[in-house]
């Protein structure tokens, strides 16, 4: 069965590094997100992606924030100078249509010391 | 800001028991959707409601949204140890030009169901 898959499955990172996080959404999917889940707290919306731009992002998602789509198939979440609050859960998702069925990865935790 | 509020916040029952849980915003949704989540996994899609006052079910689970699609219920029956797992809800919203959609989820209900 298709799915979503990222890398990595953790990372630990010092404070003001920079931080790529790699998604492989399902091969069809046109549609793209990145969620992330603070630990003990409510998944949070923040960004949508799709035709190579940004369609929707949260307040959450400012400019130490990009996403990318670099070579048709990985989908990428960059932190460009990483804070402690920044520790969470990523996920991303992709669906093949607009407002269909999302289908979630498994996620990458991110903690920075 | 819309939110999403889920009850109980933690549910603990034995095998064979029912149970329903609850996700209550005061927005209205173009639909909601429930999740189930295992421990270091994705949310996985169970149902999607659209309509209010639909109801849908999937073997021992029901799903219901409330007329005014504000609300939704996920009722068990005959709860099995391999229902435990993480619950969320999430409304979906639609932005004014019909162009972009994201959810907004619960915090989400964590069940056990005791052998």
């Amino acid at each position: 069965e298709p799915e979503v898959t990222q890398t990595p499955s953790h990372q630990v990172t010092q404070m003001g590094q920079e931080v790529i996080l790699r998604c492989v959404p399902i091969s069809n999917h046109l549609y793209f997100y990145w969620y992330r889940q603070i630990l003990g707290q409510k998944v949070e919306f923040l960004v949508s992606f799709y035709n190579n731009e940004i369609s929707e992002k949260s307040e959450i998602f400012d400019d130490q924030f990009s996403v990318e789509r670099p070579d048709g198939s990985n989908f990428t979440l960059k932190i460009r100078s990483t804070k402690l609050e920044d520790s969470a859960m990523y996920f991303c998702a992709s669906s093949e249509v607009w407002a269909g069925e999302l289908f979630f990865g498994e996620g990458s935790r991110l903690t920075v010391l | 800001t819309q939110l999403l509020e889920q009850s109980p916040q933690f549910l603990s029952i034995q095998e064979g028991e029912n149970l329903t849980v609850y996700c209550n915003s005061s927005s209205v949704f173009s639909s909601l959707q429930w999740y189930r989540q295992e421990p270091g996994e994705g949310p996985v899609l169970l149902v999607t409601v659209v309509t209010g006052g639909e109801v849908k079910k999937l073997k021992r689970l029901t799903f219901q949204f409330g007329d005014a699609r504000k609300d939704s219920s996920l009722h068990i029956t005959a709860a099995q140890p391999g229902d435990t797992g993480l619950y969320l809800c999430a409304g979906a919203n639609i932005n004014s030009g019909g162009s972009n959609y994201k959810l907004t989820f619960g915090k989400g209900t964590l069940l056990t169901v005791n052998p």
